[in-house]
């Protein structure tokens, strides 16, 4: 059964403070994407990323995908309240099949 | 409308209930995607169409029954549920043919079987 599993799954900081979350298998995947959800409200994709090793930055968000292609982290600098949400990553296997992350829940204090 | 929408936002049920849910995309993408996303569990890729034909069935018990009459409707077709079945419901449609592409999600039909 192919699993990814995240790290941590909660995740409680003050506003302004740096956090990396992780995404781990032991499944390669061709492609890695990281999505956040809000309540309410389905996934949004954040960043998509196909090689290993690659690295890819949105703003105050670096995600990298392992050079194996088997586990991804994000990294969120100076984190804000807008930050907060459900974070999930998703391995892409073939063409339509994508697995899901456990999700880590973030929570960005004011 | 735009993007992916999904009625009924909120649905109860009883056991011996028939209900349907309704998805339906407004991108112009030719694959649609219906996932279950439960308290405990990771979201679980349950049916994938592509261009009005099923590519996937990740071993969904039969009481699902989808249908797709075209690329931009989805439908899921609940009977004899349990209540273990109750999870928010997210339909989802990309430009397929590789998953690289990004997946747009609907905001869910929230499920409760009584």
């Amino acid at each position: 059964t192919q699993l990814l599993e995240q790290s941590p799954q909660f995740l409680s900081i003050q506003e302004g403070e740096n956090l990396t979350v992780y995404c781990n298998s032991s499944s390669v995947f061709s492609s890695l994407q990281w999505y956040r959800q809000e309540p309410g409200e389905g996934p949004v994709l954040l960043v998509t990323v196909v090689t290993g090793g690659e690295v890819k930055k949105l703003k105050r968000l670096t995600f990298q995908f392992g050079d194996a292609r088997k586990d991804s982290s994000l990294h969120i600098t100076a984190a804000q309240p807008g930050d907060t949400g459900l974070y999930l990553c998703a391995g892409g296997i073939g063409t339509y099949k994508y697995i899901f992350g456990t999700g880590t829940r973030l929570k960005v204090l004011a | 409308e735009t993007g992916v929408t999904q009625t009924p936002r909120h649905l109860v049920m009883g056991m011996t209930n028939k209900k349907s849910l309704k998805c339906e995309q407004h991108l112009g993408h030719n694959a649609m995607y219906w996932y279950k996303q439960s308290a405990k569990k990771p979201l679980e890729l349950m049916f994938v169409y592509n261009f009005k034909e099923q590519t996937e069935n990740n071993s969904v018990p039969s009481r699902f029954s989808p249908e797709c009459p075209n690329s931009s409707h989805l439908f899921l077709h609940l009977h004899t549920l349990q209540p273990e079945d109750s999870a928010l419901y997210l339909c989802a449609s990309s430009q397929g043919g590789t998953t690289y592409n990004e997946q747009f999600f609907g905001p869910g039909t929230r499920l409760t079987v009584l």
